[in-house]
């Protein structure tokens, strides 16, 4: 998973709770990005940072914050969690060092919100 | 709006047969096109990518996905279909305009039995 980790794997909350999901990565990519995909819509692009404190918004942005204090770390924050943003989370980095230049993905992060 | 389509959910092949996952797009220039595999309880995975040059690009695990500009394809291929090939298979379009964003289209899931 190209250097890449998401904590929580899984977590359930509750309606109204605040959830934050972090996104590691190794390698000191410059761009990360944050997703979520759900069945039919594939993935959405909710944030994406092109370097430290430097952030800006996908198309799904409303009701998520996030930050990113250090290179490697990538801070998604749900506010005050609803159940339509249960989903799986996606974070992912683009790796320009190559001509491949494309995007790599973490593993995911599974969020139930009841 | 720029836009991927994958026009099937589902794709049913048998083991040994040669299948095709449809991918057509729609955006202004010259794109970037690419093909993700996905896996249980996994991110999405690079397959291959088009950038420019020769229509047929060979990737990963012995699949091929040949590009159509006036048709706007990039359906993705494999002479002969492995049970261990079954998965969630998503294309994606970076429009030569943002370099820093993927669209993603909605994914096939490919069955094959053996």
């Amino acid at each position: 998973d190209a250097g890449i980790t998401q904590s929580p794997r899984h977590k359930v909350t509750e309606t109204g709770t605040p959830v934050t999901l972090r996104c590691h990565q190794t390698e000191n990519h410059r761009y990360m990005y944050w997703y979520r995909q759900d069945p039919g819509h594939g993935l959405r692009l909710i944030h994406y940072s092109y370097g430290v404190k430097d952030t800006d918004k996908g198309e799904v942005s409303d009701g998520y914050s996030v930050s990113r204090s250090k290179t490697e770390d990538f801070l998604l924050t749900l506010e005050s969690a609803t159940s339509s943003q249960t989903s799986v989370y996606f974070c992912a980095i683009r790796q320009t060092e190559t001509s491949t230049d494309t995007q790599y993905f973490g593993p995911g992060t599974r969020l139930t919100v009841l | 709006a720029q836009s991927v389509a994958q026009p099937e959910d589902q794709v049913n092949v048998a083991e040994g047969n040669p299948l095709t996952v449809k991918c057509t797009y729609s955006v202004s220039g010259n794109p970037y096109l690419f093909w993700y595999v996905q896996y249980p309880n996994r991110g999405l995975q690079f397959l291959l990518k088009y950038i420019t040059g020769d229509n047929l690009v060979k990737g990963s695990y012995g699949f091929e996905a040949e590009f159509n500009k006036s048709q706007t394809s990039f359906h993705l291929k494999k002479p002969s279909a492995l049970v261990s090939d079954s998965a969630l298979y998503v294309c994606a379009v970076r429009p030569y305009s943002s370099a820093s964003k993927i669209i993603f289209g909605s994914g096939t899931r490919l069955s094959i039995r053996p």
